[in-house]
């Protein structure tokens, strides 16, 4: 079945600082895969997403590239910023027609000023 | 107009009791679920259908009984409540088929506490 690893949280950064969030996943095909951000209080929106292998997404300053070789898409951002404080999930979907969602476990950011 | 709406955003209720969470979406979108996040941020899916009809139904009591009216509602009704119900419900929609991304729209969450 599919299944998402990332990396455990809470992950603590100064403002400024270089961000890494490890995910990686087992699938089956070809996923796509997401990036999803929960702020506090709310519900998860979608911060970035790559259909194919290679693909870079990108939004606000973060990006994750879909590496097959490695099974990964790491979440990334050169310069974080206090605003940047959320849970962010990693997820992929089955290709096309049905759909079945699979998230990883979320990894809490906290971004000191 | 908000995409996906949940109601209520806060429930606060005695153990046994019936309650329900109501869901709307306006997207147009043909497949709904209802996840349950617990206090470590942990998101578990509970329930799917697309239109109308149900295609996810994970382990989950039969206390959860959801129903979908048409494909834009999604009610979750849970009887005689418990202590470990406690969390955060979310409701999100999807498209499938050909113009399927495979994103998911999600609603506020409905934090229920069951005392």
């Amino acid at each position: 079945g599919n299944s998402v690893t990332q990396m455990e949280g809470p992950v603590t950064l100064s403002e400024e600082a270089f961000l890494t969030i490890n995910c990686t996943y087992t699938a089956t095909g070809y996923p796509s895969l997401f990036w999803y951000v929960q702020y506090p209080g709310e519900g998860l929106q979608l911060l970035l997403k790559a259909t194919k292998a290679d693909d870079k997404g990108s939004n606000k300053g973060f990006e994750a590239t879909y590496r097959k070789e490695t099974t990964s898409f790491h979440l990334e951002k050169g310069s974080v910023q206090v605003s940047d404080s959320a849970v962010y999930f990693c997820a992929l979907s089955a290709s096309g027609g049905s759909y079945i969602p699979t998230f990883g476990r979320g990894t809490s950011l906290i971004v000191h000023p | 107009d908000t995409a996906v709406s949940q109601t209520p955003k806060y429930l606060v209720t005695q153990m046994g009791n019936d309650k329900s969470i109501k869901c709307e979406q306006n997207l147009g979108h043909d497949t709904m679920y209802w996840y349950k996040q617990d206090s470590k941020k942990f998101l578990k899916i509970m329930f799917s259908y697309n239109n109308k009809e149900l295609i996810i139904n994970e382990t989950v009591p039969n206390r959860f009984s959801p129903k979908s009216p048409d494909k834009a509602h999604l009610n979750l009704h849970i009887n005689s409540l418990e202590l470990g119900d406690s969390a955060v419900y979310f409701c999100a929609s999807s498209q499938t088929g050909l113009t399927n991304t495979g994103e998911l729209f999600f609603g506020e969450g409905s934090r229920l506490t069951v005392l």
